[in-house]
């Protein structure tokens, strides 16, 4: 079976741009969740979506978006890019027909802000 | 709000040689996870607990959770080189689906 994939695996913006993240999911999963990891802060949720539907968000500003599509693949953008937002963007699927199953991780993408 | 600890944050022991990574919830969770993660690469799932008491083991690697008392603790044995990465716990927090990590254990297995 295939991983989750995430694309593009690497990218290089500018302040105040703009960027979309895509995750395709483990084939069979529902939801799909997304973390940033940065050396400070660690792993911080963004927001979760299962059919098309956002359960959870984490404690992130207005500039960070996602959603999901009927087939489960998901984006997320985040809008006037900051300094800080560069970040590597993990994206997990899990089948979570109950809440404990074991969420799958990408690869990441890698997003630098200059 | 659930946090998350963990410790120690960075663990440099020899081979052969057996350890305990400890992490600790503040609220309450009966579902906690064990993530690896080497340098550059994605997070790899190695545990999953569901139920207080539960036991797992995989290799060199044994999970355990307690939920009474907030802990679960990964145990090294006899560890190895091939160990060396950064070490994640992970909480669900209860009625949601959103995973709090703790700051990650940089174990380092020197030959």
């Amino acid at each position: 079976k295939a991983g989750v994939t995430q694309t593009p695996r690497y990218l290089i913006k500018t302040r105040g741009q703009q960027v979309t993240l895509s995750c395709s999911p483990i084939s069979g999963h529902r939801s799909v969740s997304w973390y940033q990891q940065t050396p400070g802060q660690g792993l911080q949720f963004l927001f979760e979506y299962f059919s098309e539907t956002q359960r959870n968000k984490g404690n992130f500003p207005g500039r960070f978006s996602g959603r999901q599509f009927s087939n489960s693949r998901s984006e997320m953008n985040v809008s006037t890019l900051e300094l800080g937002d560069s970040a590597l963007y993990l994206c997990a699927s899990s089948p979570l027909t109950s809440r404990g199953e074991t969420q799958y991780f990408g690869p990441g993408t890698r997003l630098l802000v200059l | 709000e659930l946090k998350v600890e963990q410790n120690p944050l960075f663990l440099s022991m020899q081979e052969g040689k057996n350890y305990t990574i400890y992490c600790n919830y503040s609220t309450t969770s009966d579902r906690l996870y064990w993530y690896r993660q080497d340098p550059g690469k994605s997070l790899e799932s190695l545990f999953v607990l569901l139920s207080n008491g539960a036991v797992k083991q995989e290799g060199r690697l044994m999970a355990s959770l307690d939920t009474k008392a907030r802990l679960s603790t990964l145990h090294i044995t006899a560890a190895v080189h091939d160990l060396s990465a950064t070490y994640f716990c992970a909480v669900l927090r209860a009625g949601s689906y959103q995973l709090t990590f703790g700051k990650g254990t940089k174990l380092s297995v020197i030959p």
